[in-house]
């Protein structure tokens, strides 16, 4: 059972917005841990997507950005393309754990 | 460009160990720390553990403490993660991931490796 949650599956049509939650707990999320958040292609390897709650690595879209609160972090994503249609992951560090944790990930399915 | 580059597919029998190499380019190798990430068909990412290819440290997830080991050759950039006495629940897409220091993200992937665990 991943430590961090989020729904399985999410969906929009092209141009919507759709957003991603991730929630943990007191020693994760909401012990100041950055989430970070990774999108996955299919049959490709996960990519960098937002790093330290809010930031996007050189060559991501502004369409993506993150957020965070509490225990919980969100992803958004604005202007819905075909090509967003992935797997997305947020991690997080665990201090009751002492390790990195994941989300167990959510489908985005452009309709 | 910076990048990760796995070795190749593995086919072993349970009870065997894999030993999967991330060759590092582009980058000083010992100036960030490699993750290593493994993903089971249709599963989501889990963590396995982290080593800093400067000094050798290593840490591991409390569910692969004893099975896993993670080392790494400075002069060839590369860093190896080796499994023990596997299974067929260890049957896996396995991950390298490059992160800096001063942070959990991990911001450079390997290609993956897939592991087949089967007798």
């Amino acid at each position: 059972q991943p430590v961090l949650t989020q729904p399985p599956s999410v969906s929009g049509a092209p141009g919507q917005r759709v957003t991603i939650s991730c929630t943990g707990s007191s020693s994760n999320i909401g012990a100041a841990y950055d989430v970070h958040w990774y999108q996955q292609l299919p049959g490709t390897a996960p990519k960098l997507l937002i790093y330290g709650n809010n930031n996007r690595p050189s060559g991501v879209p502004d369409r993506f950005s993150g957020s965070k609160s509490g225990t919980s972090a969100s992803l958004a994503i604005t202007g819905l393309q075909a090509e967003d249609e992935a797997d997305y992951y947020c991690q997080s560090y665990d201090s009751s754990l002492s390790y990195v944790v994941f989300g167990g990930g959510t489908r985005l399915t452009v309709l | 460009q910076v990048q990760l580059v796995q070795s190749g597919a593995e086919v072993k029998k349970p009870g065997a160990s894999v030993k999967v190499s991330c060759k590092a380019s582009g980058y000083t190798f010992t100036s960030y720390d490699i993750n290593w990430v493994r993903q089971a068909t249709g599963q989501g990412l889990e963590w396995m553990g982290w080593m800093n290819p400067n000094s050798g440290n290593t840490g591991y997830a409390q569910k692969f403490q004893g099975r896993v080991t993670m080392t790494r050759s400075t002069s060839i950039s590369t860093a190896y993660m080796e499994l023990s006495s596997l299974r067929s629940e260890d049957t896996a897409v396995y991950y390298c991931a490059r992160g800096p220091w001063d942070s959990t993200r991990m911001d450079v992937w390997g290609q993956g490796t897939t592991v087949t665990v089967s007798s």
